[in-house]
């Protein structure tokens, strides 16, 4: 069992660029998560996904945001047209079919958008 | 939406005493009560965690205990270690947590 893997660990980009980041949940959890947590505080939850199936986006997620996890493996999230806003660590965590509610993090994907 | 409160905001304690932080949450629903370590520039770990059925639990020096109807559960740390100095974040909910806003723990030799 390697862990929840996250690519990159950091970017820096331009405001205006688009940014797209990876995560490898642990192997066989069906569902995956995303986070976004700012300095000094707790993560916020942005999506989750149940195999290939998005069941629940937040609020916080604007039209820039978009996330796939086409073979309900490795999952990508997106963020178009990005602003100073967005700076902040962008996390995933999985859980598998067992214990649905016990979720492990990845390190996370450090922005900073200039 | 669930709402999580968590204090103290920081902590600094001595090697060998204990710690104690408290987080209270908004939504009767939540069932599923996690506390997280973080290390800086790291990911939260998973260090316990406690669901609705059970009042208490303890993992070696970690305890959590929580409270249904006051809605409020608490971390427990005995015996400090500088190892334990971290960002500690309590969460609430069931697939979709909520956190608290992070306890930073320091632990003086």
């Amino acid at each position: 069992d390697t862990g929840v893997s996250q690519d990159p660990r950091h970017k820096i980009t331009k405001r205006g660029q688009n940014v797209t980041f990876r995560c490898d949940p642990i192997s066989e959890h069906n569902r995956l998560y995303w986070y976004r947590q700012t300095l000094g505080q707790g993560p916020e939850f942005l999506t989750y996904f149940q195999n290939e199936a998005q069941l629940e986006k937040s609020r916080l997620l604007s039209d820039r945001f978009s996330a796939e996890r086409p073979k309900g493996s490795f999952s990508t999230l997106e963020i178009q047209r990005t602003e100073q806003g967005d700076s902040a660590m962008y996390l995933c965590a999985s859980s598998s079919l067992r214990d649905e509610e016990t979720q492990y993090f990845g390190p996370g994907t450090r922005l900073l958008v200039l | 939406g669930e709402n999580v409160e968590q204090h103290p905001s920081t902590l600094s304690v001595q090697e060998g005493d204990s710690a104690v932080i408290k987080c209270t949450y908004s939504d009767s629903a939540s069932n599923y009560f996690p506390w997280y370590k973080q290390e800086l520039g790291k990911g939260p770990q998973l260090i316990i965690d406690i669901r609705s059925n059970v009042g208490e639990k303890k993992d070696q020096r970690i305890a959590v205990t929580l409270n249904k109807t006051a809605k409020h559960f608490s971390l427990h740390i005995t015996e400090t270690q500088p190892e334990d100095s971290a960002v500690y974040f309590c969460a609430a909910g069931d697939y979709k947590l909520s956190f608290g806003a992070g306890t930073t723990v320091t632990v003086r030799a």
